[in-house]
């Protein structure tokens, strides 16, 4: 089955802990992408990756980091979490660079940060 | 001003009747254009693209571009209680891989 996993789906931890959170697709996807999504503001984007050891800065990097060193995984780095941090995120890859917006969603991870 | 903007709603409308969702952009730039429809709980789906000015049909959704007026839209034709959702619109920009989206408008079809 088609899909982007992405792990844990619910965590809640505390100020300045490190965490990963884990997205993994298994279509063969170039592109690949993170977003958080807070109540009012919508989705927006933390990073994307064009290719493996290919990323770029979406609107708001701030706190988090990224790497693609495999074409199927894109993980999410939260090096000193705050609770400004604490918000739904969402893993999403689409199979060609020319189709940035055809995007497949993860079922989404729910970050709470105390 | 926000870079695509949306009303929130809830754009509320009768089964049956046609809903129409509106999104504007400030990118004169942008080539693509995308409807996500988001059940709560739930993560987006994708259920229109457009590329190229005019109106592209899909069953009963129908995506409306006019670049002009740096305006695209979203008719639901027909509309069902399932198809009460928030709907996002996305845009991509011409000169980088970045999506951008609404905040999203909510729709509620009543029975």
């Amino acid at each position: 089955e088609a899909q982007v996993t992405q792990n844990p789906r619910y965590l809640i931890t505390v100020t300045g802990k490190k965490l990963t959170v884990t997205c993994s697709q298994n279509m063969n996807h170039e592109y690949m992408s993170w977003y958080r999504q807070d109540p009012g503001l919508g989705l927006r984007q933390i990073y994307y990756s064009m290719n493996v050891e290919v990323t770029d800065k979406g609107d708001v990097p701030e706190g988090y980091k990224v790497s693609r060193k495999e074409k199927r995984n894109f993980p999410l780095i939260l090096e000193s979490p705050s609770p400004n941090q604490t918000s739904l995120y969402f893993c999403a890859s689409s199979l060609r660079l020319a189709g940035v917006g055809e995007l497949f969603f993860g079922e989404g991870s729910r970050l709470t940060v105390l | 001003q926000k870079e695509v903007e949306q009303n929130s709603g809830p754009l509320s409308v009768p089964e049956g009747a046609i809903a129409s969702l509106n999104c504007t952009y400030s990118d004169r730039g942008s080539q693509s254009f995308f409807w996500y429809r988001q059940y709560s709980g739930k993560s987006p789906e994708l259920i229109m693209f457009i590329y190229s000015n005019g109106d592209k049909e899909d069953g009963r959704f129908t995506a409306q571009l006019n670049k002009a007026s740096q305006y695209v839209s979203l008719l639901i034709r027909d509309s069902q209680p399932s198809d009460s959702a928030t709907y996002l619109c996305a845009v991509a920009s011409g000169s980088s891989y970045k999506l951008i989206f609404g905040s999203g408008t909510r729709l509620l079809v009543r029975p």
